[in-house]
């Protein structure tokens, strides 16, 4: 049983412009949303990450907006720049295990 | 500090053999997990580790196995490797007492021809 679903499968934006990633998850009893972003032979790298009790976080050029209600969460990369261009996973957890979505290949284009 | 360090990098198994990877944290941190990323099934809970006792087990036959030790590094093992086990294995430690925030390695590529 997919918990968490993610769209789209891969995305195409240009240099400068906003990259946006959803997320919807279903079990309510999930208290911890990061998201990871991973590049070809690498790790997954923790990006930004969000609880339930806020309905956004930024950092730098890196948003989360979350929907307790409707049970998603999103990304939104603004001013998308080529070094972007990566494989971006969203999850969610409550306690150690981490539950991925599939994923989102992402490619900035100039 | 140093990040999580995964050995070896890159491995080829033969179907029915076994295999050992390992796994050091970040300093001072005391949970490790591990999880296996494939194409088809992307990325997915094996078990996490906390002061040598396995606190959470994910939906993986017995063959799959891990410890950890008293210096919080860790170990998972493959018994009986099939074809199917190809993927990349990836080890995330946390300090395990508060916050959630994972830190993963570099994973190591395990090949089963």
């Amino acid at each position: 049983q997919q918990q968490v679903k993610q769209s789209p499968q891969s995305l195409i934006v240009q240099k400068g412009g906003i990259s946006i990633i959803n997320c919807a998850y279903e079990n309510t009893a999930f208290d911890y949303f990061p998201w990871y972003q991973q590049f070809p032979g690498k790790g997954p790298a923790l990006l930004i990450a969000i609880r339930p009790d806020v309905s956004e976080k930024k950092e730098g050029r890196f948003t989360i907006s979350f929907n307790k209600s409707a049970k998603q969460f999103s990304l939104h990369i603004m001013d998308s720049q080529p070094g972007d261009s990566a494989t971006y996973f969203c999850a969610a957890s409550k306690g150690e295990k981490l539950t991925f979505g599939t994923g989102t290949r992402l490619t900035i284009i100039p | 500090k140093a990040g999580v360090t995964q050995t070896p990098r890159y491995l080829i198994k033969t179907r029915g053999q076994q295999v050992t990877l390992s796994c050091s944290p970040i300093s001072g941190h005391r949970s490790v997990s591990w999880y296996q990323q494939t194409p088809g099934q992307g990325l997915q809970f094996l078990f996490e580790y906390f002061s040598e006792t396995q606190r959470n087990k994910g939906n993986f036959p017995g063959r799959f196995s891990g410890r950890q030790f008293s210096n919080s590094r860790s170990e998972m093992n493959v018994s009986t490797l099939e074809l199917g086990d190809s993927a990349l294995y990836l080890c995330a430690s946390k300090p395990g007492t508060s916050g959630d925030e994972q830190y993963f390695g570099p994973g190591t590529r395990l090949t089963v021809t």
